[in-house]
């Protein structure tokens, strides 16, 4: 499976736009990005995933290079309550099996 | 709310007991799994069921016995743990094991176990 790397921490100002970067140079054209965030002491949310388009829904839009190289993940208007770690996976289209691997994200803090 | 329901979400037991954590998913998802998340550490696979069989065990203590007797339940039986072994152990399901394109995987608040 291809890996990703995100920055281990990043603040965004409360009502600003949060853009969480991900970089997955190796992903290969099988795979989907799929972002989840977790609020501190709580099991993960799924925020949105994509293949080769952008994808918005009411959560978040997610950005992906015509490369495919990276994506960004992009919280509109960050309130304190999008707090959270979020991470970014990959994952291959229909095989066999899909074992899935998180990383250790990026841990939001949204600043009053 | 992700339909996905975990009990205990709080669980403190001895070196010596024998406790179980339940997970019951209400989706119809076909697959589950059970993930461990250690403080400030990434979440871990443990172990994935399909349709009730087990197709991963990512190198799991034996003290841990996941148990998964249809498609909704799925149980993580405990014994002679140790205090290493708290963390926040978090089932999960998905319609299927096989890839992704809205094979979303959705996972429950989770079980905090502590080990004393």
């Amino acid at each position: 499976d291809a890996k990703t790397t995100q920055p281990t921490s990043m603040d965004c100002a409360e009502g600003r736009a949060a853009n969480l970067p991900c970089n997955h140079s190796t992903i290969s054209g099988n795979e989907y990005v799929y972002w989840y965030r977790q609020i501190h002491s709580q099991g993960p949310q799924y925020i949105i995933h994509g293949l080769k388009n952008n994808e918005t829904n009411e959560m978040a839009s997610l950005i992906i290079t015509e490369d495919r190289k990276s994506s960004t993940l992009i919280l509109p208007h960050a309130t304190l309550r999008d707090t959270a770690v979020y991470y970014c996976i990959v994952r291959k289209m229909k095989t066999s099996y899909d074992k899935v691997i998180f990383g250790p994200g990026t841990s939001l803090s949204v600043i009053p | 709310e992700t339909g996905v329901t975990q009990t205990p979400r709080h669980l403190v037991m001895g070196m010596t007991n024998k406790k179980s954590l339940k997970c019951e998913q209400h989706l119809g998802h076909n697959a589950m799994y059970w993930y461990k998340q250690s403080a400030k550490k990434p979440l871990e696979l443990m172990f994935v069921y399909s349709l009730e069989e087990r197709v991963e065990n990512n190198s799991v203590p034996s003290r841990f016995s996941p148990e998964c007797p249809n498609s909704s339940h799925l149980f993580l039986h405990l014994h002679t743990l140790q205090p290493e072994d708290s963390a926040l152990y978090l089932c999960a399901s998905s319609h299927t094991l096989q890839g992704a394109g809205g094979n979303t995987i959705y996972f429950g608040e989770g079980s905090w176990l502590t080990v004393v």
